[in-house]
């Protein structure tokens, strides 16, 4: 399966500290992308990262991407209560199908 | 540019039912998944269509569901003779380009569609 594995599959932290999400993958990708769901509510697209690209950062968050490893990471800074989510990994692969491929997520909480 | 629409919010169905569930893409979009998320779990891919053609089912059952998506008006999702573990979170996203060719796919979803059998 293409399908994508998030590490931990849960995570809590104070308010302030940094978040490190894990996604790992099975086969040749396209791109990588995180998403992030908020409870009851649809995905929110956050950051996509391309195959021969090792690192991207948006605002508060920076991504990771090996491909040796098949593997990347989403590091969340100085986090917020407003942060807590499900967070979502999904995959693209070089197949051409177009297809998004989800890992079972990160449920990330946020102590205030 | 409004967002990707799924109607209704919430479904409520009796088994042996019919669920019908409307996606209507972003503007300009002319590629649409379907994705079903079941409770505390990931999504899972069902299918993946253009204007008027299905291009990959292969994570679609077999039987009881279909998917279209017209020339003109939303992709529809329908699912006959609803079972209790057809009950779910579907998921609608679309995406303007195909991802490979040009290398950037990000898909916008719409808010959801939960499906309860009862």
């Amino acid at each position: 399966s293409q399908q994508g594995e998030e590490d931990p599959q849960a995570l809590s932290i104070q308010e302030g500290e940094n978040a490190t999400m894990n996604c790992s993958y099975k086969t040749s990708i396209n791109n990588l992308q995180w998403y992030r769901q908020n409870s009851g509510r649809g995905l929110v697209h956050l950051i996509l990262i391309r195959s021969n690209e090792r690192e991207k950062h948006s605002g508060r968050l920076r991504v990771t991407l090996d491909t040796s490893k098949k593997s990347s990471s989403l590091l969340i800074t100085a986090s917020r209560a407003a942060d807590t989510a499900s967070y979502f990994c999904a995959t693209e692969t070089q197949t051409g199908a177009n297809n998004l491929f989800f890992g079972t997520g990160t449920r990330l909480t946020v102590i205030p | 540019n409004a967002g990707v629409m799924q109607n209704p919010r919430h479904l409520v169905r009796r088994r042996g039912q019919e669920a019908r569930l409307r996606c209507s893409p972003m503007k300009g979009h002319s590629h649409v998944y379907w994705y079903r998320q079941l409770p505390e779990e990931g999504l899972k891919f069902m299918v993946y269509l253009q204007k008027e053609n299905i291009i990959d089912e292969s994570g679609m059952p077999k039987e009881r569901f279909s998917a279209e998506f017209p020339k003109e008006g939303p992709s529809i999702l329908r699912i006959q003779q609803v079972v209790r573990g057809d009950s779910a979170a579907y998921f609608c996203a679309s995406s303007p380009v195909v991802g490979a060719v040009l290398g950037k796919t990000e898909a916008f979803f719409g808010q959801g569609t939960r499906l309860t059998v009862v």
